[in-house]
């Protein structure tokens, strides 16, 4: 049973640029949080999506966007890239049950470098 | 809002040696609470978790008890091993699991 999936696992990036990061969620899971951790600090809530909407959303800048496919597959797109968006990029996945998610197993993550 | 706060590190320790990582919280109510670990180049994995007060966590040989009068859940393992070396995240979800709030991340390093 594949985990959790993430592409690209390293991506370097101009500042300015744009860049798109893909998720494939857990077997048999359909929602899709998405998290940003910064060098030696903990991961920080981005949003999580169910059933193609975005529910929840953490303090992240507009430039942050996502999307969910009807597979349950997710994108996480950050436009006008800064050197501060630096991070590895985590995907994690759950199962929502009556308006409530189970324990997120997270991706390996992909690492965007902004230079 | 939800909050973390774990000892910082880096912890080194001796292989053998008994490890404990502090971590409080502050909640509304009384969340489940959550241990992860991060092996270098890796993503998370949930080492234990606990879902209500005094209950005990345990996996892998290691245990955290669930303590709602001191708002605290420390990691705590007997003997650890080389291969226990990785960053421990504390943490917590709200919302019905739909964010999980983690703390800033210990980082243990057991030599031989």
């Amino acid at each position: 049973d594949a985990g959790v999936t993430q592409s690209p696992t390293h991506l370097i990036k101009t500042r300015g640029q744009q860049v798109t990061l893909r998720c494939s969620p857990k077997s048999g899971h359909d929602t899709v949080s998405w998290y940003q951790q910064a060098l030696g600090q903990g991961p920080q809530f981005i949003f999580q999506y169910y059933e193609e909407e975005e529910r929840q959303r953490g303090n992240f800048p507009d430039r942050f966007s996502g999307h969910q496919f009807p597979n349950y597959s997710s994108e996480l797109n950050v436009n006008a890239l800064l050197l501060g968006d630096s991070a590895l990029y985590l995907c994690a996945s759950s199962i929502t049950q009556g308006g409530v998610s189970t324990e997120a197993f997270f991706g390996q993550g992909t690492r965007l470098t902004v230079v | 809002g939800d909050s973390v706060t774990q000892m910082e590190g880096p912890v080194t320790l001796s292989e053998e040696a008994f490890l404990t990582i502090n971590c409080t919280y502050t909640a509304t109510g009384y969340p489940s609470l959550f241990w992860y670990v991060q092996y270098p180049g890796e993503g998370l994995q949930l080492l234990l978790k606990a879902t209500k007060a005094d209950d005990k966590g345990s996996n892998k040989g290691f245990e955290a008890t669930y303590r709602k009068e001191t708002t605290s859940f420390h990691l705590e393992k007997g003997s650890v091993q080389v291969s226990d070396s990785a960053v421990y995240f504390c943490a917590l979800p709200s919302g019905g699991y739909q964010k999980v709030t983690f703390g800033t991340g210990t980082k243990l390093q057991v030599i031989p």
